[in-house]
């Protein structure tokens, strides 16, 4: 049971480039969720997902896409990489509500230069 | 909306020594609520969780919390803390009809000899 996987670990873009960050899980949650991680700001909402498409928009949306074609992936798209993008990403999901708690993935550290 | 406020950034505590970390939070309702922690490079892992019932959580590694409605608290305990315990801890909430978490700025613990 590999639990959520999110590749790559690192990566390295240039102002402009656009990327995807993967995230998949095997534990058959219906709700995923893209969060960054800023120093002193804790997390903070990209999007999630209640299900197999059905995506929503958190606090931070700006410059990101989602998309779920199926319960197991939910990639996180950055359409033009900008340094204020620079971050740490997780990706996390749950059963039915937030009352179980999430798992989370190692994250992707993201450096835009 | 809720919201969850950690007032310690940092705490630095002796090995062996006891460890409490505060967390506060805004919710109408009776909230879901959560203690994290973050390894060095690691992903979140959830330590324990209240929703209903007992106050007083047992979680893993010997930590426990406790519930105070009137204070709209959360604050974690551990008796005797390891150099092992060293890393960032995050509070989280949660609603009863909703997926979504709302989670503090973190507090980082670092644990002397």
């Amino acid at each position: 049971n590999a639990g959520v996987t999110q590749t790559p670990k690192f990566q390295v873009l240039k102002t402009g480039q656009s990327m995807t960050l993967q995230c998949a899980q095997d534990m058959n949650h219906e709700y995923m969720s893209w969060y960054r991680q800023d120093p002193g700001m804790g997390l903070r909402l990209i999007h999630y997902s209640v299900g197999a498409g059905i995506t929503d928009q958190g606090e931070v949306p700006n410059g990101y896409n989602v998309s779920r074609s199926t319960t197991e992936d939910f990639p996180l798209r950055l359409l033009s990489a900008a340094p204020s993008q620079t971050s740490v990403y997780f990706c996390a999901s749950s059963y039915e509500q937030a009352n179980y708690g999430y798992t989370f993935g190692s994250g992707t550290r993201l450096t835009v230069v | 909306a809720q919201s969850v406020t950690q007032p310690d950034i940092h705490i630095t505590v002796s090995e062996g020594a006891s460890l409490e970390l505060r967390c506060n939070y805004s919710y109408g309702a009776t909230p879901y609520l959560f203690w994290y922690v973050q390894s060095p490079g690691q992903g979140l892992q959830l330590l324990l969780k209240y929703f209903s019932g007992d106050t007083l959580v047992q979680g893993i590694k010997g930590f426990e919390a406790e519930f105070k409605r009137s204070q709209s608290s959360f604050n974690l305990r551990k008796p005797s803390v390891h150099w092992s315990d060293a890393a960032e801890y995050f509070c989280a909430v949660g609603a009863s009809n909703d997926y979504k978490l709302s989670f503090g700025a973190g507090t980082t613990v670092t644990v002397r000899a």
